[in-house]
């Protein structure tokens, strides 16, 4: 498996709650992903960073931020959680262009109540 | 926009069987590349497969193949002699210049005795 690392797996949180979910990996990949996992298993992507001190939004409109301060980490994070938030998050990293594959974390399913 | 389309929400196959997989796509570049991933059930997703589209062989890989049609933008997965660790969520993607996947909403394969 990949060298990348997700925790938690399992948050359960109350709404308004502030959350944190770490991404690491240690392939010393440039790039890296954020994906939002629906119920029904589609996958969107909501943040990526090209490099160290480079954020951009994804394809679909996300509440959390990102920062990616370090080549290694990218946190994704949750100032108020809601219940429209519960979902799976999936961190992906790739070392270069287009023809690379993406290397996927395990995911953080996150419930808010 | 891209757009990839997998029309086939489920599907069954018997141990040791063949089991084809549709993926449709559309864009206006040129230059991209078409990825089949597998997530099973609790686990990791990982790459199955790559094609390039630049190439006119089907990529193969051990069990896996694709029937890359590229006029038609189809981009089909045959799984032989399926095994019992075949089943899975299964998502075509896209990726080009922009090196972001865009993926369907995926195929969920179940292998039976």
């Amino acid at each position: 498996e990949a060298d990348i690392y997700q925790t938690p797996r399992y948050l359960v949180i109350g709404t308004g709650k502030k959350i944190t979910l770490e991404c690491s990996q240690t392939m010393g990949h440039d790039k890296m992903y954020w994906y939002q996992q629906d119920p029904g298993m589609e996958l969107h992507l909501i943040h990526y960073s090209y490099g160290v001190n480079s954020t951009e939004k994804g394809d679909l409109s996300s509440e959390s931020t990102v920062s990616r301060i370090r080549t290694e980490h990218f946190p994704l994070t949750l100032e108020s959680a809601r219940p429209s938030h519960t979902s799976q998050y999936l961190c992906a990293s790739t070392p270069g262009g287009s023809h690379y594959e993406q290397y996927f974390g395990p995911g953080t399913r996150l419930t808010v109540t | 926009a891209q757009t990839v389309t997998q029309s086939q929400p489920e599907m069954s196959v018997q141990e040791a069987e063949t089991v084809t997989l549709s993926c449709t796509y559309d864009t206006s570049e040129s230059n991209y590349y078409l990825f089949w991933y597998k997530q099973p059930p609790s686990r990791q997703m990982i790459l199955v497969i790559r094609q390039e589209a630049y190439k006119q062989q089907n990529a193969t890989e051990n069990r896996f193949s694709v029937n890359f049609q590229k006029a038609a933008k189809s981009f089909s997965l045959k799984i032989s002699d399926s095994q019992l660790g075949d089943t899975a969520m299964y998502f075509c993607a896209y990726t080009g210049t922009a090196s972001k996947l865009t993926f369907g909403t995926g195929t969920r394969l179940q292998v039976t005795l």
